[in-house]
Formats: C-alpha cells, sequence, structure tokens
C-alpha cells in the first residue's frame, strides 16, 4: 500500500501570516508530485507537478520543493490572503503518470 | 488545461436504485477519464479508469458490476451505480489527464446520498 501523508490536517492563520505544509511519500519508484487547490464547491485545480529531485517551482506567492530521495515535498504560501483558504491536496504517482495516490489534504483557513 | 464538467453535482436517492453521473470533457478529446471517490475525512481513492471505445479498468476492491462505466465518446464519460445502497454515499469525482507528467484536470464532483 503506497501511502501519501499530508501534514497538518488543518491550519488556521492570520492574513499576511506565511505558511507552509508537508507531504510525505515513498521515495522508491518516483514518478511525479503533484500538488492541488481545492476551494469549497470547485474542482481541484492543479498548483505544480514535480518530476526531478530538488525541483522548486514558484507560483505568485505559492512555491514548493521536492526531495525524492528523502520522500516529501513543501508548499509554502507567503504573505497569506483570505482567497487562500482552500484544502491543499498532494499526490504522487510512481512508475507511470496515469495513476495518482493522494494525500488527505492541509485544509487552511486565512482569516482578516 | 482541459475544462471538465461533472453533472450532477449532488444527488439524493432511495435504497435500490440506481443512479448515473455523467462527466464531459468541453475542450479536451480524452480517450480516459479517472474516476475518483471520496469519502469524509478521507483521500481520494481511484476507483476506475475509463477508456474510450473499450471496458474500463477498475481498482482492487471496486465492483464492476455495481459501478458501471461507459465511455462511449471522446467527450463523455458515464459512471453509474447500481442498486445504490447507503455505504454507496460518497463524493464522486472525475477527472481527465493532461500532458506526460500527469497533470489532472477535474470535473466539479457529485455528491450522493442514499437514503
Amino acid at each position: 500500500i503506497l501511502n501519501v501523508e499530508q501534514s497538518p490536517q488543518s491550519l488556521h492563520v492570520q492574513e499576511g501570516d506565511s505558511t507552509n505544509f508537508t507531504c510525505s511519500f515513498p521515495s522508491s519508484n518516483f514518478y511525479a508530485l503533484h500538488w492541488y487547490r481545492w476551494e469549497t464547491a470547485k474542482s481541484p485545480e492543479a498548483l505544480f507537478v514535480m518530476t526531478l529531485n530538488g525541483d522548486e517551482k514558484k507560483k505568485g506567492r505559492i512555491s514548493a520543493t521536492l526531495n525524492t530521495k528523502e520522500g516529501y515535498s513543501y508548499l509554502y504560501i507567503k504573505g497569506s490572503q483570505p482567497e487562500d483558504s482552500a484544502t491543499y491536496l498532494c499526490a504522487f504517482s510512481t512508475g507511470t503518470a496515469s495513476k495518482l495516490t493522494f494525500g488527505t489534504g492541509t485544509r487552511l483557513q486565512v482569516t482578516l | 488545461g482541459a475544462v471538465v464538467s461533472q453533472h450532477p453535482s449532488w444527488v439524493i436517492c432511495k435504497s435500490g436504485t440506481s443512479v448515473k453521473i455523467e462527466c464531459r470533457s468541453l475542450d479536451f478529446q480524452a480517450t480516459t477519464m479517472f474516476w475518483y471517490r471520496q469519502f469524509p475525512k478521507q483521500s481520494l481513492m481511484l476507483m476506475a479508469t475509463s477508456n474510450e471505445g473499450s471496458k474500463a479498468t477498475y481498482e482492487q476492491g471496486v465492483e464492476k458490476d455495481k459501478f458501471l462505466i461507459n465511455h462511449a465518446s471522446l467527450t463523455l464519460s458515464t459512471l453509474t451505480v447500481t442498486s445504490a445502497h447507503p455505504e454507496d454515499s460518497s463524493f464522486y469525482i472525475c477527472s481527465v489527464m493532461q500532458g506526460n507528467t500527469g497533470e489532472l484536470f477535474f470535473g466539479e464532483g457529485s455528491r450522493l446520498t442514499v437514503l
């Protein structure tokens, strides 16, 4: 069984705070690591797909890093805003791109 | 990225009835679509891979006779929950994949409640 662990389960920060979440995954036979943002009543939206050890990707105030040797990825949000409130999912695939295993997500709430 | 539409958003049905959920790829010809299920406080779990013009591939533990999948065209896949029971109550969501890294584009999901 391939397990993806995300921590924390939930997080409540104030506007302007920076925050980060962790995604742990089995490091063997790694293919790709995905981050998705899932706002309530909307579809999950892809943030990043990373494939190489040491990858760092950035989109606006959000960035992610990848360590495939030790099996973890961090997602950072700088200067959180209320619109960042969502559940952040990570998922990884092994050997083939087609099958993703998801974590349970980190639920972020940003208040004024 | 691909735009995926799913219908209905929510459905309530009586035990023993069948429910059909549609997944449409609006701007992308999808030879493959993925159906996931999420129970409360659990992760999205892949149920089956829908293949256009051929049989779906089901994950271990998913009954193919209970969860009928039809992918008759490049833009439409349907999931029918047959003889639904309360334990089938869940959130069902479909997706298509673009690119060689496997990025998924999801529908809005369908919440099924079986009374």
